[in-house]
């Protein structure tokens, strides 16, 4: 089955730019999306088709995905992007859904 | 408004059964496919199931194969997880998620919508 792959925690300054990788075989050729989950709550959808924003998530948030690496960049941090991010993708090989392992972005 | 509201979760016996309940509004219904996401608490998420736009095709993750079912009634907008011979591992918070499904193009969305999530929990 495909794994995606990604680093456990990332920590960022205010103001900063944090950018939050997802591995996979060849992922460039599949859509990737992206949620944004805060303890206690549902995840968010922030990009999906590797960079198009749903109505309502800031500019700041953006991505993108060729070869085996996408890439979620959330610019000028705050305090409130504080979460755990995941990617996802669906794997019409084995007609299923894969999400990352997630990762946890702390803003110092 | 978009709402999906899960119900159903409960504290259940291992080998015991249960079965959870999506209500969903504000889209239509019809031209999403469903699925559903657990999550153990403190750890990450794991799709479980994804159910069609007219219930003609489903599928699962290895781990619950032959134990859970996913299933749909479009006429009451709602997708249900029959979920049989429980283990501890599946104790979980359980979320209904929405994916729009272009039958023109084919084309497959994200998880633009969730619910809230129902906690089934398995245990003696």
């Amino acid at each position: 089955s495909y794994v995606l792959t990604q680093s456990p925690s990332v920590s960022v300054a205010p103001g900063k730019t944090a950018k939050i990788t997802c591995g996979g075989n060849n992922i460039g050729n599949k859509n990737v999306h992206w949620y944004q989950q805060k303890p206690g709550q549902a995840p968010v959808l922030v990009v999906y088709d590797d960079s198009d924003r749903p109505s309502g998530i800031p500019e700041r948030f953006s991505g993108s995905n060729s070869g085996n690496t996408a890439t979620l960049t959330i610019n000028r941090v705050e305090a409130g992007d504080e979460a755990d991010y995941y990617c996802h993708v669906w794997d019409g090989g084995s007609d299923s859904w894969v999400f990352g392992g997630g990762t946890e972005l702390t803003v110092l | 408004e978009v709402q999906l509201v899960e119900s159903g979760g409960d504290l259940v016996q291992p080998g015991g059964s249960l079965r959870l309940s999506c209500v969903v509004s504000g889209i239509t219904f019809k031209n999403y496919w469903m699925s559903w996401v657990r999550q153990v608490p403190g750890k990450g998420l794991v799709w479980v199931s994804r159910i069609n736009v007219d219930g003609s095709s489903t599928s699962y993750a290895e781990s619950v194969k032959g134990r859970l079912a996913i299933s749909r009634d479009n006429a009451k907008n709602t997708v249900f997880l029959q979920m049989n011979n429980l283990r501890a591992e599946d104790t979980a918070v359980y979320f209904c998620a929405s994916s729009r499904y272009d039958i023109s193009t084919g084309y497959l969305g994200p998880f633009d919508y969730w619910g809230q999530g129902a906690l089934v929990t398995v245990s003696s």
